[in-house]
């Protein structure tokens, strides 16, 4: 059972380039979350799907795109990287019923933007 | 609108000796509140949480919590800690236990030495 599985794991981008993290769980989980973790900043959530067909925007969504391809698939992209947006990024998912379920993580991807 | 407030950013504690985490928050309405732990090149796992009913609550690895709505207070407690929970420590709060989204606190790294 993979769990959630981010990829890439590493990335370099320069300033001005375009990526798209991908995600996909294998858990049949209703909900997806895309966060970024900064030193001393804990998690700050960028965007959520509740659902397969919808999308919402977290506590910094600037930069940011999301795209829920399916129930299994929720990819990031970053349209211009700029070094502010040098993180880990983390997906996550819930099974069904909110915030008292589990958050399941991805192991992350660190994106470095030069 | 909900806060968390991890006091420490670093704690260093002997293997064997007790430790204590400590978490705040602030919320206008009912809470719920967790604790998440992030091994080195990991993504979170909760540890434990408090949805209602008795305020010490038991987690997995030994640790624990109380939730004390007078101090506003969420520490985390284990009696013995062994070098494995070596980790990053969050704590999050939600006012809504539908709801899609947590607020993550700044993390406390737990450095354990021999």
């Amino acid at each position: 059972n993979a769990g959630v599985t981010q990829t890439p794991k590493f990335q370099v981008l320069k300033t001005g380039q375009s990526m798209t993290l991908q995600c996909a769980q294998d858990m049949n989980h209703n909900s997806m979350y895309w966060y970024r973790q900064d030193p001393g900043m804990g998690l700050r959530l960028i965007y959520y799907s509740a659902s397969e067909g919808t999308t919402d925007k977290g506590e910094v969504p600037n930069g940011y795109n999301v795209s829920r391809l399916n129930k299994r698939e929720f990819s990031l992209r970053l349209e211009s990287a700029a070094p502010s947006q040098t993180s880990v990024y983390f997906c996550a998912s819930i099974r069904t019923g909110g915030i008292v379920s589990p958050l399941h993580f991805g192991n992350g991807t660190r994106l470095t933007v030069t | 609108a909900q806060s968390v407030t991890q006091l420490d950013s670093q704690v260093p504690v002997f293997e064997e000796a007790p430790v204590e985490l400590r978490c705040n928050y602030s919320s206008s309405v009912s809470v719920y509140l967790f604790w998440y732990v992030q091994y080195p090149n990991q993504g979170l796992q909760l540890l434990l949480k408090y949805l209602s009913g008795s305020t010490l609550v038991k987690g997995i690895n030994g640790f624990e919590a109380e939730f004390n709505k007078s101090q506003t207070s969420f520490h985390l407690r284990k009696p013995s800690v062994h070098i494995s929970d070596t980790a990053e420590y969050f704590c999050a709060v939600s006012d809504d236990q539908g709801a899609q989204k947590l607020v993550f606190g700044q993390g406390t790294r737990l450095t354990i030495n021999p």
